[in-house]
């Protein structure tokens, strides 16, 4: 069966540090992976598609990036929190016609 | 623009009784989703409705598709308190020439049942 992990569970960083979000696929190849955000109160918000290894799709501009260096693994970044980067980021993987699977997230708390 | 719109938002309800949550969407898709988050959780997928005409229950849920009116409603029979939870819809965009698109969700819809 597929499972999906992401890691770290809680984060909190000052502005101004970098970041990097880990989620990786077990039991299945080639899937379409995602990155979401959830703010407090709010619903969820795509922020990054990649359907292969180098193959990144940007949903909205803003100061984070995704990679995807192997098929099952798929990182977000920034350079440099803000304060409005906090929220609860959503790692999912998906093929087609399935429903997304999402990973636990993290809770990422910029001070 | 697609747009997702999700409704009541909140919902207070007493066990027992029947209540049903709309999801309405503006543009052409014949896919849907409906997902339920728990406080402090991830989203656990619920049902996909793939068709026009789509029903899928699953103990006391039930959601159905029309894609000629672009709506899908989530029925609740008999609620009982651990169906407390936050439930979104989700409308599939399919791009990318036949691998699966990006879903834009609803705000979601706070349901609480209170004994």
């Amino acid at each position: 069966s597929q499972t999906i992990h992401q890691w770290p569970a809680t984060l909190v960083q000052p502005v101004g540090s970098p970041l990097s979000l880990e989620c990786t696929v077990e039991g299945t190849s080639n899937p379409n992976l995602y990155w979401y955000r959830q703010a407090a109160g709010r619903g969820l918000q795509l922020l990054f598609y990649s359907v292969g290894i180098g193959q990144i799709s940007s949903e909205v501009p803003q100061n984070l990036s995704a990679s995807r260096p192997q098929d099952r693994q798929f990182i977000l970044s920034s350079k440099k929190l803000l304060l409005s980067d906090s929220g609860f980021y959503l790692c999912a993987w998906s093929k087609w016609n399935s429903p997304l699977h999402f990973g636990n997230g993290t809770r990422l708390t910029v001070t | 623009e697609l747009k997702v719109e999700q409704n009541p938002l909140f919902l207070s309800m007493q066990e027992g009784k029947n209540y049903t949550i709309y999801c309405n969407y503006s543009t052409t898709s014949d896919r849907l989703y409906w997902y339920r988050q728990d406080p402090g959780k991830s989203l656990e997928s619920l049902f996909v409705l793939l068709s026009n005409g789509a029903v899928k229950q699953e103990g006391r849920l039930m959601a159905s598709l029309d894609t000629k009116a672009r709506l899908s409603t989530l029925h609740i029979t008999a609620a009982v308190h651990d169906l407390s939870a936050t439930y979104f819809c989700a409308v599939d965009i399919v791009r990318y020439g036949g691998s699966q698109g990006n879903l834009i969700f609803g705000k979601g819809t706070k349901l609480s049942v209170k004994p």
